[in-house]
């Protein structure tokens, strides 16, 4: 069974909008991370948030960790029609070298 | 720099068939990683490498090879494909697991039928 879980599994929006993704995992982590798929592309890597952080931002994006919950939020402010994408949690479970994947959210920005 | 390159892009198999997935970074990254991705399946690890000369298994190893002779080179084996092998395979390579960076980089992805 994979370690994350993103919900919701799709998500539409008008741009302009704010969307919201969240990922739920499994077992401890030492991070956990957020990637960006493009159609059937090459993931890319988004943003990085070490289990003793709690917060952080990258221009539009703000992801937030809750380790007692075990849970991600991946927030996504004043949307575009570029960032219609599939996203990705991946964590690194503790004590291991795998990272590993979430079923990821599809987000559709409408113009 | 060329990032993280694969070949070849698409492929076609008959069952039985054996065939290996090349994967290569010039970043010089000590970590590289298999994964395969299969419509709402997300990725799934297969196998990966902590340094040349070292590999382990991921989630879904059975089935696949992998050896790291090379810093650069991380090729994936199927020794017998089945249909239930394709998938689309991606190659990811980052700087070592004892950094904070992690940040994976992929390859464009292998798009694999076996038929």
């Amino acid at each position: 069974s994979q370690q994350g879980e993103e919900d919701p599994q799709a998500l539409s929006i008008q741009e302009g909008e704010n969307a919201t993704m969240n990922c739920s995992y499994k077992t401890s982590i030492n991070n956990l991370q957020w990637y960006r798929q493009n159609s059937g592309r090459g993931l890319v890597h988004l943003i990085l948030i070490r289990s003793n952080e709690r917060e952080k931002h990258s221009g539009r994006l703000r992801v937030t960790l809750d380790t007692s919950k075990k849970s991600s939020s991946l927030l996504i402010t004043a949307s575009r029609a570029a960032d219609t994408a599939s996203y990705f949690c991946a964590t690194v479970p503790y004590n291991t070298d795998k990272l590993i994947f979430g079923t990821g959210t599809r987000l559709q920005v409408f113009p | 720099n060329a990032g993280v390159t694969q070949t070849p892009k698409f492929q076609v198999l008959k069952t039985g068939q054996s065939m290996t997935l090349q994967c290569a970074q010039d970043m010089n990254h000590e970590y590289m990683s298999w994964y395969r991705q299969d419509p709402g399946m997300g990725l799934r690890l297969i196998h990966y490498s902590v340094g040349a000369g070292i590999t382990d298994q991921g989630e879904v190893p059975n089935g696949y090879n992998v050896s790291r002779s090379t810093t650069e080179d991380f090729p994936l084996r199927l020794l017998s494909a089945a249909p239930s092998q394709t998938s689309v395979y991606f190659c990811a390579s980052s700087y070592s697991s004892g950094t904070s960076h992690w940040e994976q980089y992929f390859g464009p992805g292998t798009r694999l039928t076996v038929t």
